[in-house]
């Protein structure tokens, strides 16, 4: 079964505090692996796509990392408006274009 | 710049009420999703289309149809609502037959008294 778990489900930062995030799947032929950030009261925003293990994407203070079983979102020197939940998914096994998400990670960046 | 639009931010409705939730996208995208998010639960799908009229049960359709008569437009319905019900629903969009990230719509907040 097609599976998606993040950690920590909770992460509370000062600014300028750097971390990572991490997610792990399990899920048969791997067709891409996709972050994503979600604000309070909103729906998801699309941030990265990874395909491959050892591919690397970036944006602003984010960089997301994929190996073979998981991917890591670091956050470097975050600020408060990098405050969200965020989530990772992978394309089901069984659907073509539906995803499985996993639970995600709320981060806190605290001025 | 807005791409999907869902219809209502914030609804509460009547056990046993028959509930309406329309998404519309305006990116000419063949693929319409409907979750719902409940905490600890994560995203859940319920439906999906790939195309106009075709319709695919997600992994909790249970109490749920949808219909998808325009490319443009794909709602979620609940044929008597209930108290379980009450959640965070989410509309999702992408394109074509490759895999693509998600637009999202801002999401619908449904409370079922």
């Amino acid at each position: 079964e097609d599976q998606v778990t993040q950690s920590p489900e909770a992460l509370r930062l000062q600014e300028g505090e750097s971390s990572s995030l991490n997610c792990s799947y399990t899920v048969s032929g791997l067709r891409g692996l996709f972050w994503y950030r979600q604000d309070p009261g909103k729906g998801p925003e699309f941030l990265f796509t990874l395909y491959s293990a050892g591919e690397e994407k970036e944006k602003e203070r984010l960089k997301a990392t994929l190996t073979k079983k998981e991917s890591f979102l670091h956050i470097t020197a975050p600020k408060p408006e990098d405050s969200a939940t965020y989530l990772c998914a992978v394309p089901a096994a069984n659907y073509g274009q539906n995803f499985v998400f996993g639970p995600g990670t709320r981060l806190s960046v605290l001025p | 710049d807005v791409k999907v639009t869902q219809s209502s931010r914030y609804l509460v409705k009547r056990t046993g009420e028959k509930v309406f939730l329309e998404c519309v996208q305006d990116m000419d995208h063949e693929n319409m999703f409907w979750y719902r998010q409940d905490p600890g639960l994560g995203l859940r799908l319920i439906y999906f289309s790939y195309d106009v009229k075709m319709k695919e049960k997600g992994d909790i359709p249970e109490g749920y149809s949808v219909s998808r008569e325009k490319k443009e437009r794909f709602s979620l319905i609940l044929e008597s609502a209930s108290t379980n019900q009450t959640s965070m629903y989410l509309c999702a969009s992408s394109l074509g037959t490759g895999v693509y990230g998600y637009t999202f719509g801002s999401g619908t907040r449904l409370t079922v008294v």
